[in-house]
This record gives C-alpha cells, sequence and structure tokens, in this order.
C-alpha cells in the first residue's frame, strides 16, 4: 500500500514561479526523502528530513516536515525547465531505515 | 564515482517466456534492492539484501519471481514465465551502511514490455 500520498498529481507552471508539492503519510517514521524522476529515467535522492526536524534547505529545495500532521511540503524555488520531472516522497518507517513507501508522485512540468 | 548499472534498458518478450536483469550496485555498497514500478505508481520494493543474503523477500511473487546476488555484489532478477501483468519498469538501487543505509542510490532500470 501507498505510504506517502503526493498533492497535487500534476502541476504546471512557468519558468522562474517557484513549485510546491505535499506528501501525506500515514505511520510514524524515521525520515522522509524526496526523489526526482526523469522521463525513463531511475530516481534521483534530492533531500532527507529526519522526524526530529522541521524544516531543510538544499539549493533551490526547501522541505519542510510536520510530524504532528503526518506531512510534508518540498517546495522548488525560481523553476526551470530542466525541474520538469516527477517527484515522489518516500517514508522509512521508524525503526527501519531500509524500507521506503513510495508515494504515486507529482508531475511537474515547468513551461519556458 | 559510477552509478548503479543496469541492463538491459529495455526488453521486448512474449508472455511465458523468462526474462533475466541484472545490476551492479556502487561499489562498496552492501545493501541492495529490487523494485517494481508500474506505470504512474511509485516504486514498489521486492527484495532487499544484505551482502549476499536475502532478508526482505516479503513482496517477491515467489511462484515465478526469483533473485540471487552471488558474492554480494552483482544480482540478477528473474522472471519465468512472464506474464502480462509483469510490464513495467525494474529498479535496483544500493545503499551503504556508512550512510546510515538512510539514502538509497537507484539505477536506470530496465523497461519490460510482455506482449
Amino acid at each position: 500500500s501507498q505510504q506517502g500520498e503526493e498533492d497535487p498529481q500534476a502541476l504546471s507552471i512557468q519558468e522562474g514561479e517557484n513549485a510546491t508539492m505535499n506528501c501525506s503519510y500515514k505511520t510514524s517514521i524515521n525520515n522522509l526523502q524526496w526523489y526526482r524522476q526523469n522521463s525513463g529515467r531511475g530516481l534521483v535522492h534530492l533531500i532527507l528530513i529526519r522526524s526530529n526536524e522541521r524544516e531543510k534547505h538544499s539549493g533551490r529545495l526547501r522541505v519542510t516536515l510536520d510530524t504532528s500532521k503526518k506531512s510534508s511540503s518540498l517546495l522548488i524555488t525560481a523553476s526551470r525547465a530542466a525541474d520538469t520531472a516527477s517527484y515522489f516522497c518516500a517514508t522509512a518507517r521508524r525503526g527501519s531505515n531500509y524500507k521506503l513507501t513510495f508515494g504515486k508522485g507529482t508531475l511537474l512540468t515547468v513551461n519556458p | 564515482e559510477a552509478g548503479v548499472v543496469q541492463s538491459p534498458r529495455y526488453k521486448i518478450i512474449e508472455k511465458k517466456q523468462p526474462v533475466a536483469f541484472w545490476c551492479n550496485p556502487i561499489s562498496g555498497h552492501n545493501t541492495l534492492y529490487w523494485y517494481l514500478q508500474n506505470l504512474g505508481q511509485g516504486p514498489e520494493l521486492l527484495i532487499r539484501y544484505e551482502n549476499e543474503e536475502a532478508v526482505d523477500d516479503s513482496q517477491l511473487p515467489k511462484d515465478r519471481f526469483s533473485a540471487e546476488r552471488l558474492k554480494g555484489v552483482d544480482s540478477t532478477l528473474k522472471i519465468q514465465p512472464a506474464e502480462l501483468g509483469d510490464s513495467a519498469v525494474y529498479l535496483c538501487a544500493s545503499s551503504s551502511s556508512l550512510e546510515s543505509q538512510e539514502t538509497q542510490y537507484f539505477g536506470p532500470g530496465t523497461r519490460l514490455l510482455v506482449l
């Protein structure tokens, strides 16, 4: 079963705009991760946030985690056409760093 | 540093035929994963290896799927016989105990089409 559920399923924006994607989950977690998948390629790890962290930054990425609401958001600032991809959240349940459960993903399209 | 290597990248077979996928993880990564990704879905874990031992194969359909990781490095995932519903992308990933296994590094995947 899908642990993470991303919202929205699809998002289309113009280059330079910010993109926000959300992820909700159901069980207690050790960490939550975001991955990117370009068409026809494997997943690339973007950022990891642990259950005791609330916010994390990496370049143009900003991730927040609210464990009380069991939700996370990924913000991509100043988007570029190259950011066009599917974005997945994945959760590692408490007690296990190994078993990642992925959501269905958000398809982001950045128009030039 | 070379990433996770998978081959073939694409495979088209007829139903009931066997098929095998190969994965070479990042050098030094002791944990290897096989995932199945259906169209429009996120990856789902099939099997996880710690070195040469399969420590989690609860999601592997053992009637037709098998996997091995001889010598704790490369791994092969096999389907015999393949069914139409097996059409999907098969992803291999690896991780390292030096990073607390937190980050998994994925290969490009093998896209299987069963006709």
